[in-house]
């Protein structure tokens, strides 16, 4: 199996641009998924295939890839980003076929 | 609109088991498979294991073979997934997640709002 790392803070101001990574050596083989979380709220499917976005997510949500790392961007950030944002993939030959990034905490000033 | 909620939080000795249910609504349960996830305190999520929703078929993760069972009941739309043997490493939030079969890769879709599990004598 292989580590997703995600920074774990991104501080912003409204309206300005939030950049998170995720890195891993296995990426460049297996797409990568981001989620948001809100404290005590189930998880929120933001991104998938590394840059693909969901019916009913915001366009200033946006995904991209270069080799081993992996980048959210929200644009244009508003109060209601502020959220902890976690990476997925998968690994069918290593122990889990699953594994999570580390999270990173959004805070917007 | 698809909406997996979870059973109330539990409170286990060590040495006890503990069996947390998902009950989805708004779409054909059978069609997606479901799929389990925890997170202990200051730790990444980690998979647990998948169920086939329609013939019932499971993978465990090697972590907890022996330990976890998953379930599900067709007519109540429900999965179920029971951990024994619990010792407090097993203090965590468990989550259920809707496999979105393809439609968005591998990702999981749809979450469950998680159930706390606190293993404490």
């Amino acid at each position: 199996s292989y580590d997703l790392t995600q920074p774990p803070s991104v501080s912003v101001s409204p309206g300005q641009t939030a950049t998170i990574t995720c890195s891993g050596d296995g990426l460049p083989k297996q797409y990568v998924h981001w989620y948001q979380q809100k404290p005590g709220q189930a998880p929120l499917l933001v991104i998938y295939k590394d840059t693909e976005r969901p019916s009913g997510i915001p366009e200033r949500f946006s995904g991209s890839s270069s080799g081993t790392t992996v980048t959210l961007t929200i644009s244009g950030v508003q109060a209601e980003d502020e959220a902890d944002y976690f990476c997925q993939s998968t690994d069918f030959g290593g122990t889990y076929p699953y594994v999570f990034g580390t999270g990173t905490k959004v805070t917007v000033l | 609109q698809v909406q997996l909620v979870q059973s109330g939080a539990e409170v286990k000795q060590p040495g006890a088991s503990v069996k947390v249910s998902c009950k989805a609504s708004g779409y054909a349960f059978t069609t997606y498979s479901m799929r389990w996830v925890r997170q202990a305190p200051g730790q990444r999520l980690e998979w647990m294991g998948w169920i086939n929703t329609d013939n019932g078929n499971t993978k465990y993760s090697q972590k907890f073979q022996g330990r976890v069972t998953i379930t599900r009941d067709t007519f109540a739309s429900t999965v179920h997934v029971e951990l024994s043997s619990l010792t407090s490493e097993d203090t965590a939030i468990y989550y259920c997640a809707r496999d979105s079969s393809g439609l968005y890769g591998d990702s999981f879709d749809f979450w469950g709002q998680g159930t706390m599990v606190t293993v404490s004598s």
